[in-house]
């Protein structure tokens, strides 16, 4: 149980195009999800938190308009990176929390994003 | 904000050896997590502690929550080779809606067979 997937796993972009990944929870409701960004050989950073039915909550430096947050079902979260640039090429990881309770986040298996 | 120490940053040992790395902060945390992340994946669980003073086991694996609630550790017994990988802990706070983790900077375990 607590399965979280991500699509895709990979993409490569040129430099000004928008990419959307998705994150879903396959076998369980999650009222919050988390997107985290995380480069070469450091930690996992937060982006946002997302709330399913209203608006993401950006950690400072982050900015919302480009990193597009949507949680419109109890199983899916979507990141839209738009007018992407080469220094946005990282380890995209989301994870969800389960609406039936406890505060454990489950992680997805990340999306690899490279901007040429 | 709050900051978690992490350390060893780096581990290079035998295969059937014991591993110890643990966790400091500044700050108290309600829950501490280890989490198993792999080259190209995502974190994995490994183990949540939610009560201070806490020792849990998961196979060959023993993290405890220190009394203080700012430091945990965790040991890994009879390393083998799988467990390469890099180690991280968490801590999750109080107070907000969002209960937000904090990690650390994570451990790279190396085992030699």
């Amino acid at each position: 149980g607590a399965v979280v997937s991500q699509h895709p796993s990979r993409v490569i972009c040129k430099s000004g195009t928008s990419v959307k990944i998705e994150c879903r929870s396959l076998d369980f409701q999650a009222t919050t999800m988390f997107w985290y960004r995380q480069f070469p050989k450091q930690s996992l950073m937060l982006m946002a938190t997302s709330n399913e039915g209203s608006k993401a909550t950006y950690e400072q430096g982050v900015e919302k308009d480009k990193f597009l947050i949507n949680h419109a079902s109890l199983t899916l979260s979507t990141l839209t990176v738009t007018s992407a640039h080469p220094e946005d090429s990282s380890f995209y990881i989301c994870s969800a929390r389960m609406t039936s309770g406890g505060l454990t986040q489950y992680f997805g298996p990340g999306t690899r994003l490279t901007v040429l | 904000g709050q900051q978690l120490n992490q350390s060893p940053q780096s581990m290079f040992i035998q295969e059937g050896e014991d591993v110890s790395m643990n966790c400091t902060s500044s700050s108290i945390f309600n829950t501490w997590l280890w989490y198993k992340q792999d080259p190209g994946e995502g974190p994995v669980l490994l183990i949540a502690l939610y009560k201070a003073g806490e020792l849990t086991s998961n196979g060959r694996l023993t993290a405890q929550f220190g009394i203080t609630r700012k430091d945990s550790f965790l040991n890994i017994s009879a390393s083998i080779p799988s467990d390469v990988g890099i180690y991280f802990c968490a801590g999750l706070g109080s107070g907000g809606s969002n209960y937000k983790l904090t990690f650390g900077k994570g451990t790279l375990l190396t085992v030699n067979p």
